[in-house]
């Protein structure tokens, strides 16, 4: 059972647009949410996270947004750069715990 | 940031042998760090969540004895794959949590690509 979903497996991007990756979760009892970013057979870089606390969450080019009632979290990328050519991962937990629930990730394709 | 290192890399190994991958935070104590595997195109799965001091705590389905995780100090911990075979291949990465930090935020080491042959 799959608790946190991305949907997409794949999204492209002209360079210069906005770039927007959607998670959604089914426990409500999740916390804090994160998004990674990571480049094949390497580690997953931290991005951006955001407390259930909050509703929005930006640094620079990336703002993550949280929708609790509707259990959905999105990153947003703007403007998109051929750097950003990535597999995202979102992640949920629950805080305390430690423990992180994985996305399946989004293959996001910036196109120069 | 938050550096994590694995070591090594890449490993292939026979069937029937054990590997030893290591993971160190290098620039921040690590009460608790996290052992991940990730198969082709897929998420990644915890594993098992180590704490400094004490044993490993393991996801439903990990096999305890074919996966053996030390947390001896602050800045290791080891995940030893124990009589290894073909289906153990997969991209292993571990995490820490830094423990002077407010946050919940896990920071990843590059990984280790394991081939059974």
């Amino acid at each position: 059972d799959q608790q946190v979903k991305q949907n997409s497996p794949s999204l492209s991007v002209q360079e210069g647009r906005i770039s927007i990756l959607n998670c959604d979760y089914t426990n409500s009892m999740f916390d804090y949410f994160l998004w990674y970013k990571k480049y094949p057979a390497e580690g997953p870089t931290f991005l951006i996270s955001i407390s259930s606390i909050k509703d929005k969450n930006e640094d620079g080019r990336f703002t993550v947004f949280l929708n609790k009632s509707a259990k959905h979290l999105s990153l947003h990328i703007v403007p998109s750069q051929p750097g950003d050519s990535a597999v995202y991962f979102c992640a949920a937990s629950f805080s305390g715990t430690y423990k992180y629930i994985f996305g399946t990730g989004t293959r996001l394709k910036v196109l120069a | 940031g938050a550096v994590v290192s694995q070591h090594p890399s890449r490993v292939i190994c026979k069937s029937g042998t054990s590997v030893k991958i290591e993971c160190r935070s290098l620039d921040f104590q690590a009460t608790t760090m996290f052992w991940y595997r990730q198969f082709p195109k897929k998420s990644l799965m915890l594993m098992a969540t180590s704490n400094e001091g004490s044993k490993a705590t393991y996801e439903q389905g990990v096999e305890k004895d074919k996966f053996l995780i030390n947390h001896a100090s602050l800045t290791l911990s080891t995940l030893t794959v124990t009589s290894a075979h073909p289906e153990d291949s997969s991209f292993y990465i571990c995490s820490a949590r830094d423990g002077g930090a407010i946050t919940d935020t896990q920071y990843f080491g590059p990984g280790t690509r394991l081939t059974v042959l």
